[in-house]
This record gives C-alpha cells, structure tokens and sequence, in this order.
C-alpha cells in the first residue's frame, strides 16, 4: 500500500515553455501533498506543501507565481513550471502524507531539463 | 532551528553490517524516519520509529533513538551490493508534517 506516482518520469522542454507535473496517490487519500526539488548529490528541498482544496503554501524564496501547484482532489496535485528555463532543471519530487499514520510517502521524481 | 545532520559517506565490505548515524535538533519531533533513495529514483520509505521508542527492528534493518543524545542510527545488518544508494534521515517536526531531512549517507558495499 502507501504508492505513489508522478508523470511524467522525465521531460525535456525549450526555454520559456510551462511544464506540468502530477503527482497522485494510488492507493489512499492524501489531504497534504508535498513538492521537493533535488539537485545532483544533494538532499531534497521543500518547494511548497499542497493541501487539498487551499493554496498552497510556499517555502521563502520559491516564486508561487513561477511553480503552480494545484491540489484538486485527495488523490492528486499538479506542479506547473511555467516559463521555464535552464536553471529550473532538476528532479522534482513529490510525496503525500498518509493521514493513518502522518508518514509521507514519495513519488518516483521527475527530471526536467530545459534546454 | 532546525538542523539534522548526517555523514556524506559509508564504505562496507558484503556481508558486514552497516551503521549510518544522524544527529538532530529537534527535541518535539514526534517521527523519525530512514528512506533509501536509489540513482535517479524517488525516496523510499525503509522504517521509521516513533520518538517514545528506544529501538525497532525489521528483518536486516535496527534503528536505534537516543533521545537524550538526540542520536538516531540505522544499521544495515549482512549488507549487500543492492543496498547501495543514499539514506536519508528525517524528522518531523511541529510544521505541519513537514519533514527535515539530513544530507543524506551515501552507503557504498563493495564484493
């Protein structure tokens, strides 16, 4: 149990074209989604935490203008890239929290790179 | 505030046991979880204890709390080539069920 998806698994786009990721848990509802960003060899970094049917709240420094997240229903929540460029290339991964046991559950991650 | 801390590297032989330590600074964290993340995958779950508890064990895998020390340890009993990858430790805090996770271990097991 406790699986959670993401689509695409990779993505390559050209500079200034938005990009939309989803996550969704298969197998249980998920009311707090979250999204992290990783570059090579380092640990996650919280983007945002989704919950289902609110804005999303923004970590300092992240542009909520510039990383869309919607969280329409308790089993899925959308990352959009928009205007991406170069440096928004990275691996995206998300997780969403169990509300048996507060546990979160990641995604497999998405590589997107912006050429 | 707060800071979980870990060491970059871990190199074993096949078939040795495997500690990988992580120091946090969160006395309130209620969870405190491993996740192993394989090249170019996501993160996933191995174990997690509750912060009442001492130790748990599942199969090869003992986590150890020391709560006074703030000290929580993984150890990898008969290590094997396919537990090669990164373990994350986390913990949550009072955030909201955010997660703060150390840098992560990157376990090397050599034949």
């Amino acid at each position: 149990g406790a699986v959670v998806s993401q689509h695409p698994s990779w993505v390559i786009c050209k500079s200034g074209t938005s990009v939309k990721i989803e996550c969704r848990s298969l197998d249980f509802q998920a009311t707090t989604m979250f999204w992290y960003r990783q570059f090579p060899k380092q640990s996650l970094m919280l983007m945002a935490t989704s919950n289902e049917g609110s804005k999303a709240t923004y970590e300092q420094g992240v542009e909520k203008d510039k990383f869309l997240i919607n969280h329409a229903s308790l089993t899925l929540s959308t990352l959009t890239v928009t205007s991406a460029h170069p440096e928004d290339s990275s691996f995206y991964i998300c997780s969403a929290s169990s509300p048996s046991t507060d546990t979160q559950y990641f995604g497999p991650g998405t590589r997107l790179t912006v050429l | 505030g707060e800071d979980v801390e870990q060491s970059l590297f871990l190199s074993v032989r096949e078939g040795d046991s495997s500690v990988i330590n992580c120091t946090y600074t969160d006395s309130s964290s209620t969870y405190l979880y491993w996740y192993k993340q394989e090249p170019g995958a996501g993160l996933q779950l191995l174990t997690y204890i509750f912060s009442n508890m001492d130790m748990k064990q599942d199969q090869r895998l003992t986590v150890l709390l020391n709560k006074k020390d703030k000290h929580l340890s993984l150890r990898i009993a008969d290590t094997q080539t396919g537990d090669s990858a990164i373990y994350f430790c986390a913990e949550s805090g009072n955030q909201g069920g955010k997660l703060i996770f150390g840098q992560g271990t990157e376990l090397s097991v050599k034949p």
